[in-house]
């Protein structure tokens, strides 16, 4: 069946660092991809996503790329900022058959440090 | 426009009984998912509705059902909680396409079960 795999955290970095956090899927032919962010109490909010192989999903610094060769869409960010502390989930979902579900990966939690 | 809403926030339950959570979507969203959040197993889906009809299900035993009204408002019901019934259920809305359609998540239901 389909799965997400994300890196264990918590990741703690400095503000300024430079993020990485790995997402690689298990699936046949072309998922969607999707990366989430959730602030402590609150819901999940859309951070970006791509929708076929190479494309680029960006969003407040954050960016991510589709990669069909290696299954991944790692999630990047040049310069981090205290306020990305939060749990990040990169998601898949089918096109058809599986309706709108999202598969998550277990979340990867940032904590960013002055 | 207004987010998704649900309600209860916060609610508090003792073995055996049952619990009817709410989801409002987004006005003009006709798609309505619900997903329960727990620590040890992450992010699970549990069904999706679509113009009052289960479009997909998760792999949850029959305690958890859920319908979906004539204005795109969902409930979802757990009889006879368990412990293990302890979690954040999210509900999330989209316009009701497959594919791409970005579904949008409310803040959530605490459940705790006593």
């Amino acid at each position: 069946g389909n799965s997400v795999t994300q890196m264990e955290g918590p990741v703690t970095l400095s503000e300024e660092a430079f993020l990485t956090i790995n997402c690689t899927y298990t699936a046949t032919g072309y998922p969607s991809l999707f990366w989430y962010v959730q602030y402590p109490g609150e819901g999940l909010q859309l951070l970006l996503k791509a929708t076929k192989a190479d494309d680029k999903g960006s969003n407040k610094g954050f960016e991510a790329t589709y990669r069909k060769e290696t299954t991944s869409f790692h999630l990047e960010k040049g310069s981090v900022q205290v306020s990305d502390s939060a749990v990040y989930f990169c998601a898949l979902r089918w096109p058809t058959g599986g309706g709108n579900k999202l598969t998550f990966g277990t979340g990867t939690q940032l904590k960013v440090e002055l | 426009k207004a987010g998704v809403t649900q309600t209860p926030r916060y609610l508090i339950k003792t073995r055996g009984q049952q619990v009817t959570l709410s989801c409002s979507p987004i006005s003009g969203h006709r798609s309505v998912s619900w997903y329960q959040q727990t620590p040890g197993q992450g992010l699970q889906f549990l069904f999706e509705y679509f113009s009052e009809t289960q479009r997909n299900k998760g792999n949850f035993p029959g305690r958890f059902s859920g319908r979906q009204f004539s204005n795109s408002r969902s409930e979802m019901n757990v009889s006879t909680l368990e412990l293990g019934d302890s979690a954040l259920y999210l509900c999330a809305s989209n316009r009701g396409g497959l594919g791409t359609d970005t579904q949008y998540f409310g803040p959530g239901t605490r459940l705790t079960v006593l």
